[in-house]
């Protein structure tokens, strides 16, 4: 098992641009999040899956978007990059059921320009 | 509002010594707390608790939840320098997936 993939590893862009974050997971978790760690600001949610086809926003949801075509997969999308993007950026995934513990990528290092 | 406080922000300690790292909480409901461990990348998970007074143990690693007063503590004896790193509490309030986490403790621990 592979665990929890995120690709880039480290992306440098302009403000205005767009991108997409990578994230997919082998071990059919039904859920996944996407967080953002900033310095002194610890992880905050910014959207979560709890199924293909369901979505929802965490704590910090605007500016960016999700879809959940696959259990494996949850790309996040900057549409228009600004500087306060600049972050580092976890994908986790969550078995359901109860006792659950998320399990996270190895992370994007984002900086916006 | 739901949070989760950790203290302290920032510990330096010598090799050998014990540390005890805090975690409070407040949420609407609550299903577990989880304890991390953050060196220079991802979270990796150390324990999960669910139940008031039970010790999980790993190693020189232990935790124990009280769920009356609303705390975990996170234990480290005989500390190493391998040991240094940010170590994060996370609620799961059992709703949804809004896992709730703490800034962390920054741990050094000095040869």
């Amino acid at each position: 098992n592979a665990g929890v993939t995120q690709t880039p590893k480290f992306q440098v862009l302009k403000t205005g641009q767009s991108m997409t974050l990578q994230c997919a997971q082998d071990m059919n978790h039904e859920y996944m999040s996407w967080y953002r760690q900033d310095p002194g600001m610890g992880l905050r949610l910014i959207h979560y899956s709890v199924g293909a086809g369901i979505t929802d926003q965490g704590e910090v949801p605007n500016g960016y978007n999700v879809s959940r075509s696959t259990t494996e997969d949850f790309p996040l999308r900057l549409l228009s990059a600004a500087p306060s993007q600049t972050s580092v950026y976890f994908c986790a995934s969550t078995k359901g059921g109860t006792g659950r513990a998320q399990y996270f990528g190895p992370g994007t290092r984002l900086l916006v320009l | 509002e739901d949070k989760v406080v950790q203290s302290p922000l920032s510990l330096v300690v010598h090799e050998g010594d014990t540390v005890t790292l805090n975690c409070s909480y407040e949420v609407t409901n609550f299903r577990s707390l989880l304890w991390y461990k953050q060196e220079k990348k991802a979270p990796t998970f150390l324990f999960m608790l669910t139940s008031s007074g039970i010790e999980k143990k790993s190693g020189r690693l232990s935790s124990i939840l009280d769920k009356k007063e609303l705390f975990s503590i996170l234990n480290i004896t005989a500390t190493q320098t391998g040991d240094s790193a940010v170590y994060l509490c996370a609620v799961d309030p059992n709703t949804g997936n809004q896992f709730y986490f703490g800034t962390g403790t920054s741990l050094t621990v000095i040869p």
